[in-house]
């Protein structure tokens, strides 16, 4: 069955840039669109961005624009998720995830990001 | 961006209980709304797309209602493990927002 598995934890200084990745296996990886969601402690689930493989555009939210880059690499069917210029807000758990039609069917593990000095 | 509104925020409910929640858009979104079930540890379960469709693997239990701005997400009959935080999400137009969410918990 298709699977996302995510890179492991995070720990990083303020200012500094996150990469993540997420792998499918399983199943089509440029037929589905990745997305990227987050939830900070205590707070609720936060749309970060996402991107189809097979076109590579991705969309991102207004309030991660340009700072968050999204990619896509075919040849081994994962999704990158970069942000940079890390605050203590970015502190959260970060889950990629695939969208078939009007929903996130299979998600991540998830990592948890921590930004700290 | 189009935003979701939850009510209630949170409620308390017991075993066998039937429970709905109540998800409303800021705008026309037709049926493009999914809801998800989060437990504290584990990553979204997906229970309803389109607005009304079950995702295969999810109890009959649960399902969903409505189309342009207001929807609902019922469970017929509360079991001890449907006790977690529920999201609504659009899927009409970028941003895909999700509304803030409502936690059931036990009487």
């Amino acid at each position: 069955q298709v699977q996302l598995v995510q890179s492991g934890a995070e720990v990083k200084k303020p200012g500094s840039s996150l990469k993540v990745s997420c792998k499918v296996s399983g199943g089509s990886f440029s037929s589905y669109a990745i997305s990227w969601v987050r939830q900070a402690p205590g707070q609720g689930l936060e749309w970060m961005g996402g991107i189809l493989p097979i076109l590579g555009t991705p969309n991102y939210a207004e309030k991660f624009q340009g700072r968050l880059t999204l990619t896509a690499d075919k040849s081994t069917s994962t999704a990158y998720m970069e942000l940079s210029s890390l605050r203590s807000e970015d502190t959260a758990l970060y889950y990629c995830a695939r969208q078939l039609g009007d929903g996130f069917d299979i998600w991540g593990q998830g990592t948890m990001v921590t930004v700290s000095s | 961006a189009i935003q979701l509104t939850q009510s209630p925020s949170s409620l308390s409910a017991s075993v066998g209980d039937r429970l709905t929640i109540t998800c409303r858009a800021s705008q026309g979104i037709s049926i493009a709304l999914a809801w998800y079930q989060l437990k504290p540890g584990k990553a979204p379960k997906l229970l309803i797309y389109d607005a009304t469709s079950l995702e295969s693997g999810v109890p009959s239990r649960f399902s969903g209602s409505g189309s342009g701005t207001d929807f609902t997400l019922t469970i017929s009959s509360l079991q001890p493990e449907d006790f977690a935080t529920y999201y609504c999400q659009q899927f009409n137009s970028y941003p895909l927002t999700f509304g803030p969410g409502t936690k059931v918990d036990i009487k």
